[in-house]
C-alpha cells in the first residue's frame, strides 16, 4: 500500500542552526506532486511548499524542498531556524490511481521545536 | 478574497448524543470541499469529499455522515457519537481534484470531545 515516512516525533534544534526534515514515500500509484504543510499551534495547516517538478528546488518562507522522485524523497531544509519556526510538519503527496481524481495524503507529522 | 468559517469552535458532548459541524465557503463558487479529522497526537485523515452540490464520497468509515446542502456549505454529523469520535475536525477547500494537485484551505477547525 501506499505509505509517507518522515522524520518521526519531536525535532529539537537550536536557534540560528539548519534544520531538515526528512519525508520519504512508498506508493505504487503515479506521484504527482509534493506537499509540506505546517501547523502552528491551535490553528489549522497550511500549505509552505508545494513541488511537481522533479530535480527542482522549490522555495518559501526560507525553507526549501526538492522532489528526489527517483529517491521518493522530497526533504524539508531551513539553513537558519527561527523561533517562529516552531510547528507540527506534515508532508503530503498527491496520487493519482490513474483515474481522474489525485488524492493527497498526509505523513504522520513532524513537530519542530526551536529552542533560544 | 476566499474565507472559509467553521462551527463551532469547540464542542463537549456525551456518548450517544447526536453531532452536527458545519463550514461555509465565501468567494469561491463550486470549490471541492472536504472533512478531515486529527485525533490528538495524530495525522489528518480524510473523511469525505464533495465536488458538488448533493454529492459526497466517503473515505474513511467512521460512522459519521457528510453532506453539501449548499455550494457554499459541508456538514458533517452523526446520530450516536462515540468515545473514538474525539478529535479535530478540519473543513478545507480546493480548487478541484483532477490530475493537477490543488492546495487545500484549511478552515480554523471545531475541536470536539466526547465524554
Amino acid at each position: 500500500g501506499d505509505s509517507v515516512t518522515q522524520t518521526e516525533g519531536l525535532v529539537t534544534v537550536t536557534e540560528g542552526l539548519p534544520v531538515k526534515l526528512n519525508c520519504t514515500y512508498q506508493t505504487t500509484y503515479l506521484t504527482i506532486a509534493f506537499f509540506w504543510y505546517v501547523q502552528y499551534l491551535n490553528e489549522a495547516p497550511q500549505v509552505l511548499l508545494k513541488s511537481s517538478t522533479d530535480n527542482k528546488r522549490t522555495e518559501h518562507q526560507g525553507f526549501h524542498a526538492t522532489l528526489h522522485k527517483s529517491s521518493s524523497s522530497f526533504h524539508l531544509q531551513k539553513s537558519s531556524a527561527q523561533l517562529s519556526d516552531s510547528a507540527l510538519y506534515y508532508c503530503a503527496p498527491v496520487l493519482n490511481s490513474g483515474g481522474s481524481n489525485a488524492k493527497l495524503t498526509f505523513g504522520k507529522g513532524t513537530k519542530l521545536s526551536v529552542k533560544s | 478574497a476566499q474565507t472559509i468559517h467553521q462551527w463551532p469552535v469547540a464542542e463537549i458532548k456525551a456518548v450517544g448524543s447526536p453531532l452536527s459541524l458545519g463550514c461555509t465557503i465565501k468567494g469561491k463558487s463550486s470549490p471541492n470541499l472536504y472533512w478531515y479529522w486529527q485525533a490528538t497526537g495524530g495525522t489528518l485523515q480524510q473523511l469525505f469529499y464533495s465536488i458538488t452540490v448533493g454529492q459526497v464520497e466517503s473515505v474513511v468509515q467512521l460512522n459519521l455522515s457528510a453532506s453539501r446542502p449548499k455550494d457554499d456549505q459541508f456538514i458533517l454529523s452523526t446520530e450516536k457519537l462515540l468515545l473514538s469520535h474525539s478529535g479535530f475536525y478540519l473543513c478545507a477547500w480546493s480548487l478541484g481534484l483532477g490530475a493537477s494537485a490543488e492546495t487545500l484551505y484549511f478552515g480554523s477547525g471545531t475541536r470536539l470531545t466526547v465524554l
